[in-house]
């Protein structure tokens, strides 16, 4: 139990255009939901935390208005880059609890955006 | 800012020998130290969660333990095996259970049979 998909798994697009990542718990219902940003030989960072049916709480330095998050379920979160760029260009995946308040988190396989 | 450090950076070893990594955490605040095994194109899996002074957890040839007080858990793989191969991640949780993750850049281990 606790799967987590991502979808699409990889994705290129121009600059200017916008792209929706899609992260659904697939066996259980997710009470939290989280999108973490990598770079290149980075750490996996925290960009937002999402709830179902509330607004996401976002990290410092990460635009609200650039990476809206929509969490309209129990089991499906999205995210879209919205006037994508090239230095928005990484690694981003998602991970979902099963239980409020604990930090065991299952993890979706990642998206790798490019944009061109 | 709180930081975690893994060590090494990258590991390669032969097939039969054992290895070890460190994840090194602040102490302050600290509530849970999780460690996640992600293979290349799959999900981050999770191995182990820790919260008290002195756990010690297993799973077949892994285990792991934590020093909450000195800020340090070791990660230990026993008899490595090819199927190992993996980036092995830390990450910990500060300021109680609703508190983030701050995740570790990983250790990455290859296993040569």
């Amino acid at each position: 139990g606790a799967v987590v998909s991502q979808h699409p798994s990889r994705v290129i697009c121009k600059s200017g255009t916008s792209v929706k990542i899609e992260c659904r718990s697939l066996d259980f219902q997710a009470t939290t939901m989280f999108w973490y940003r990598q770079f290149p030989k980075q750490s996996l960072m925290l960009m937002a935390t999402s709830n179902e049916g509330s607004k996401a709480t976002y990290e410092q330095g990460v635009e609200k208005d650039k990476f809206l998050i929509n969490h309209a379920s129990l089991t499906l979160s999205t995210l879209t880059v919205t006037s994508a760029h090239p230095e928005d260009s990484s690694f981003y995946i998602c991970s979902a609890t099963r239980v409020v308040g604990r930090h065991e988190q299952f993890f979706g396989p990642g998206t790798r955006l490019t944009v061109l | 800012i709180l930081n975690v450090e893994q060590s090494p950076q990258s590991l390669h070893v032969q097939e039969g020998d054992s290895t070890n990594f460190t994840c090194s955490f602040p102490s302050s605040n600290f509530y849970a130290l999780h460690w996640y095994r992600w293979e290349t194109a799959k999900s981050p899996e999770a191995l182990f969660v820790m919260t008290l002074n002195g756990d010690e957890k297993k799973k077949g040839r892994i285990s792991a333990t934590l020093n909450t007080k000195e800020g340090y858990s070791y990660l230990y793989i026993k008899g490595s095996q090819p199927e190992d191969s993996a980036t092995y991640l830390c990450a910990s949780g500060h300021g109680g259970s609703q508190g983030n993750l701050i995740f570790g850049k990983g250790t990455k281990l290859s296993v040569k049979p």
